[in-house]
Formats: structure tokens, sequence, C-alpha cells
């Protein structure tokens, strides 16, 4: 079935430091896939997505590109501040015959930035 | 801005009580969703609705149902509560199946805690 295995955390870093978050996926046909974020004390956010090969989404500096041939979604982001800590999950909804609108996320990889 | 409003931020109740959770919603959104979070495992879904008075069984049912009586209005019930069910429990609702972009829409979460 439809799975999403991300990067196991924590991650720690120093602000201004590169961030690579990864994650890989196994879907049957040709999902859509997403990165969404959880700031301490909220629920989850949208902070990207993608839902075909070769495109890359990118939002508040976070950039991750859809790589069919590597079944791969990395999170990656230049220059983290403070304010990026936050619990991150990548997702998936699957393609065609499967359920729509159901999605399937990681198990999260805490990030703390440490000024 | 879309809305997800749970009815409880924190909760403590005794092993065997029947609990109610609510959430709801503002934007007319046909799916609504029940997760539950915990560490180290992720969102593992519960239940979902695509419209009301229908549900759907998730990844984890057992010990739970739902209600969906109302469009705007998805419940939760743990029958009777266990240990096992301590946990944060977080609703989300996305748009229906004709235009469904895969981006749900989070509540705040419901932390439970059974003792």
């Amino acid at each position: 079935g439809d799975s999403v295995t991300q990067m196991e955390g924590p991650v720690t870093l120093s602000e201004e430091a590169f961030l690579t978050i990864n994650c890989t996926y196994t879907a049957t046909g040709y999902p859509s896939l997403f990165w969404y974020v959880q700031y301490p004390g909220e629920g989850l956010q949208l902070l990207l997505k993608a839902t075909k090969a070769d495109d890359k989404g990118s939002n508040k500096g976070f950039e991750a590109t859809y790589r069919k041939e590597t079944t791969s979604f990395h999170l990656e982001k230049g220059s983290v501040q403070v304010s990026d800590s936050a619990v991150y999950f990548c997702a998936l909804m699957g393609g065609e015959g499967s359920t729509l609108g159901r999605l399937y996320f990681g198990r999260g990889t805490q990030l703390t930035v440490w000024p | 801005d879309v809305k997800v409003t749970q009815s409880s931020r924190y909760l403590v109740k005794r092993t065997g009580e029947k609990v109610f959770l609510e959430c709801v919603q503002d934007m007319d959104h046909e799916n609504m969703f029940w997760y539950r979070q915990d560490p180290g495992l992720g969102l593992r879904l519960i239940y979902f609705s695509y419209d009301v008075k229908m549900k759907e069984k998730g990844d984890i049912p057992e010990g739970y149902s739902v209600s969906r009586e109302k469009k705007e209005r998805f419940s939760l019930i743990l029958e009777s509560a266990s240990t096992n069910q301590t946990s944060m429990y977080l609703c989300a609702s996305s748009w229906g199946q004709v235009i469904n972009t895969g981006e749900l829409f989070f509540g705040e979460g419901s932390r439970l805690t059974v003792l």
C-alpha cells in the first residue's frame, strides 16, 4: 500500500545552517506529495506540495523536488532560522485508484534551531 | 481563513468513561478526518467521512466510533476510554473529490489523558 518513510529525528542545527530532511515514498500510480509543518502548540499546516514528477514545491525558503526515479521528496532550506523550529511531516496522496483526499503521513521529524 | 475548531484542548478522563471529541469546520468542506498523534508514530488515521452520515474506517478504528450528523461537525467517540488511548487527537477537513487539492486544514488538537 501507499506509505511514506522520513528521516528520524531529532535534528538540531545552528541558525543559518543548511537543512535537509529526507523523505521517500511507496505508491502505485502517480501520487501527489506534501510537506506539512507543526509549530509548537499548533495543528499541522501545509508547507509545500508537488503534484507530478520533477515539480518543485517551495514556500518560506523551503524547497522539495518530486523525484519519481528515486521515489523521493526531500525537504531543503539553505539557511534555517530559530523560527523554523517545528515538527515536519512528509505526506502522500495516492494517485488514480486510491482513496482521493486521504493522506498518508510519515512519522515526523523534530527540528530545533539554536541561535 | 479556514477554521477548524476542536472543542477541548485538554481533557482528563478516567478509564471506562465515555469521551466525546467535537470538531467543527466553517468552510463547507466535504471531507473530515480524525487522526491521533503519538511520539515516534506520527499521525495515524482513525476515521474519515466524505459526506454527512458517511464514515470510513482508517488504520486504527478499534475502540473508536464517529458521528457526522451535520456537514460542519465531525465527532469522535471513545465508548469506554482506556489508558492506551491517551494521546493527541487532531481533526482535519478538506475539499471533496471534485476539487480536492490534497490540502488538509487541521485543528489545534485535543490532548486526552486517560487515568
